[in-house]
């Protein structure tokens, strides 16, 4: 069965400090893969988003993103933490081919920054 | 622009009781999804709607659970005698077109059963 994969519940960094999220997914053919944020009282909001090509993607709020077919990753990394981008962090994915619409979500990572 | 917005934000409902929760996507938006956020869990696909119809739903998790968009815009998911393990988070997104098109989601409505 398709399946995405945060094996972290909840990471604490320090501001200024890197960040790293870890996402496996397990797809029949490469998926689509995607990054959510989910602040309190937010809806869900894209980072960043896997089709094909590139494999190292660029987002918003300085977030990237490396799909690793090898390893079946799209982990998501930022350099330097801020306070702002405590929230919980979803990976998702979906089929490249058929019902590509559903969305398949990891459960989360909430990221807690310490200052 | 607007995003997509949901009513209510919270509803607190009895055992047993009908309950409706509304979305409102994004103008243009011809695609439109519903998800469940248990706690402590990810979103989990309930159904997707292109245009009027219902494209997609294999993800109601039984008849208590019924979805219309009856004009292709506006989203209303009904849940029938409501239980307590159907607590939760619902969210709506909306997206132009399906595939892979991104979707944008709603704040969600907090259902709480009594």
């Amino acid at each position: 069965a398709q399946s995405v994969t945060q094996p972290d519940i909840h990471i604490t960094v320090s501001e200024g400090a890197s960040l790293e999220l870890r996402c496996n997914y397990s797809y029949g053919a490469t998926p689509y893969l995607f990054w959510y944020v989910q602040s309190p009282g937010q809806g869900l909001q894209l980072l960043l988003k896997y089709f094909s090509g590139d494999t190292l993607v660029q987002g918003i709020k300085g977030f990237e993103a490396e799909f690793k077919r090898s390893q079946s990753s799209f982990n998501l990394r930022k350099p330097s933490v801020h306070w702002s981008d405590a929230a919980e962090y979803f990976c998702a994915g979906n089929n490249s081919g058929g019902s590509n619409y559903k969305l398949t979500f990891g459960k989360g990572t909430l990221l807690t920054v310490n200052p | 622009g607007a995003g997509v917005s949901q009513t209510p934000s919270n509803k607190v409902t009895e055992k047993g009781k009908y309950v409706e929760l509304r979305c409102d996507p994004i103008s243009g938006h011809t695609a439109l999804y519903w998800y469940r956020q248990s706690l402590g869990q990810g979103p989990e696909f309930l159904i997707y709607f292109q245009g009027t119809g219902a494209a997609d739903d294999s993800g109601l998790p039984n008849d208590r659970f019924f979805a219309v968009r009856p004009e292709g815009s506006v989203s209303t998911l009904k849940i029938q005698r409501t239980e307590r393990g159907d607590s939760a988070v619902y969210l709506c997104a909306s997206s132009l077109m399906a595939g892979v098109e991104t979707q944008y989601f709603g704040p969600g409505t907090r259902l709480l059963v009594l």
